[in-house]
């Protein structure tokens, strides 16, 4: 089955600063990539995905990169305010699986 | 949020005793999950639904039971609860699977003493 593994488990950055969360995973036939945030004592919401077809995709402040060789993709935050403060999740799954999730990053963004 | 609620939210209960989680979903989606989430283990999937009695282990199913007798309804039951069962338990519908957007429920946090 599919294994997904993230890092790192806690990033802390200054407001402002750039954040950068990566993912691997180990099913060369995964095909959709989306990313969760989860603010303290809240559930899980979808911010953004990525499919194979796409290398990168942008909405707004976040960005999600993909390489499907290297079987990595990575979450970047620019321009950090506090309420980017939570923790996200990756996750990883092919047509007619399930998602597989990593491990989790509690991000703290200091004022 | 999508309409998912899930009962109760909290619940202390004592090792060996029966508990059943309901989530309940107003979307009319063919896909409902239960998960189990834990430090550092992000979310695991317990067993999951893609229809009215049709469900499905995850990987982590041991100890656990799911039914689904109506779309809106998916039942988790600890048969006979332990302390390793103690866990935030997220149910989540999706309109398919593999590419679909799961939405999640607001989470019940499980105790067993």
């Amino acid at each position: 089955g599919e294994n997904v593994e993230q890092h790192p488990s806690t990033l802390s950055v200054q407001e402002g600063d750039s954040a950068v969360i990566k993912c691997t995973y180990s099913d060369s036939a995964s095909n959709y990539f989306p990313w969760y945030k989860q603010e303290l004592g809240k559930r899980p919401q979808l911010i953004i995905d990525i499919r194979s077809n796409v290398g990168e995709k942008k909405d707004q402040r976040i960005a999600v990169t993909l390489n499907k060789t290297a079987k990595h993709f990575s979450l970047h935050i620019t321009e950090t305010q506090p309420e980017d403060s939570a923790v996200y999740f990756c996750a990883a799954s092919n047509a007619g699986n399930m998602l597989t999730f990593g491990g989790g990053t509690r991000l703290m963004v200091k004022p | 949020d999508a309409g998912i609620t899930q009962s109760p939210r909290h619940k202390v209960t004592e090792t060996g005793t029966p508990v059943t989680l309901r989530c309940h979903q107003t979307e009319n989606h063919r896909y409902m999950y239960w998960y189990r989430q834990d430090p550092g283990h992000g979310l695991r999937l317990i067993h999951y639904s893609y229809g009215v009695k049709d469900t499905d282990k995850g990987e982590v199913s041991d100890g656990y039971s799911v039914s689904r007798s109506k779309t809106e309804d998916f039942l988790l039951t600890l048969e006979s609860a332990t302390s390793s069962q103690t866990s935030v338990y997220f149910c989540a519908i999706s309109e398919s699977t593999g590419g679909a957007e799961q939405f999640f429920g607001p989470g019940t946090r499980l105790t067993v003493l």
